[in-house]
């Protein structure tokens, strides 16, 4: 049972273009929301959260965005970089729990 | 060291040997998280540990694995008879406090593989 998802495995944009990463989660309990990015032979690095009480929070080129009714959130960038290229982790976690859970990862390919 | 360290990077083992992977947390981080991703999968939650104790280990898929962590710092992650899909990378992650998901620093993982 997948709490969440990433239903696009990977994604291209052009240099300069947005992008944008969505995720879907079924756990209604979930309160905080994070995106992770993960160049390959690395650890994932922190990069984004949004609290529950809030629909948008913004950090330089990043946004991320929350509709809790619809239980989706989704990653902005703008504008998008070659140095952006990387898998991105939605991930969650509900208040009272240490346990964040990841989504499958988004390929996000950016061409100069 | 400045960040958490995993060793080995790579590990190549045969079916049925059994495997130690090591993790160094970062210097007074309490919080001590093994994850593992399998190919084409998120990262799986294994078990956490706060200080030396490990209140959840309920991501350990059976009880082929096991771990430990010592003097609050060094953990190590084994697992008994490894069978083919063992394989997957297996990554550390450390936090200063609790709950503070977000300031969870990862290793760069250990790649297990099991032939």
């Amino acid at each position: 049972d997948q709490q969440v998802k990433q239903n696009s495995p990977s994604l291209s944009v052009q240099e300069g273009r947005i992008s944008i990463l969505n995720c879907d989660y079924t756990n209604s309990m979930f309160d905080y929301f994070l995106w992770y990015k993960k160049y390959p032979a690395e650890g994932p690095t922190f990069l984004i959260s949004i609290s529950s009480i809030k629909d948008k929070n913004e950090d330089g080129r990043f946004t991320v965005f929350l509709n809790k009714s619809a239980k989706h959130l989704s990653l902005h960038i703008v504008p998008s970089q070659p140095g952006d290229s990387a898998v991105y982790f939605c991930a969650a976690y509900a208040g009272s729990n240490y346990k964040l859970t990841f989504g499958k990862g988004t390929l996000l390919t950016v061409n100069p | 060291g400045a960040g958490v360290s995993q060793s080995p990077s790579n590990k190549v083992t045969e079916k049925g040997k059994d495997v130690e992977l090591r993790c160094d947390p970062i210097s007074g981080h309490t919080a001590l998280y093994w994850y593992r991703q399998s190919l084409g999968q998120g990262l799986e939650f294994l078990i956490y540990f706060q200080g030396n104790s490990a209140p959840d280990k309920s991501g350990l898929p059976s009880d082929r694995f096991s771990a430990e962590r010592t003097g609050g710092s060094v953990s190590t992650l084994t697992i008994q008879r490894t069978q083919q899909e063992d394989s997957a990378v297996y990554l550390c992650a450390s936090s200063n406090g609790q709950l503070t998901n977000e300031k969870l620093f990862f290793g760069s993982g250990t790649q297990l593989s099991v032939l």
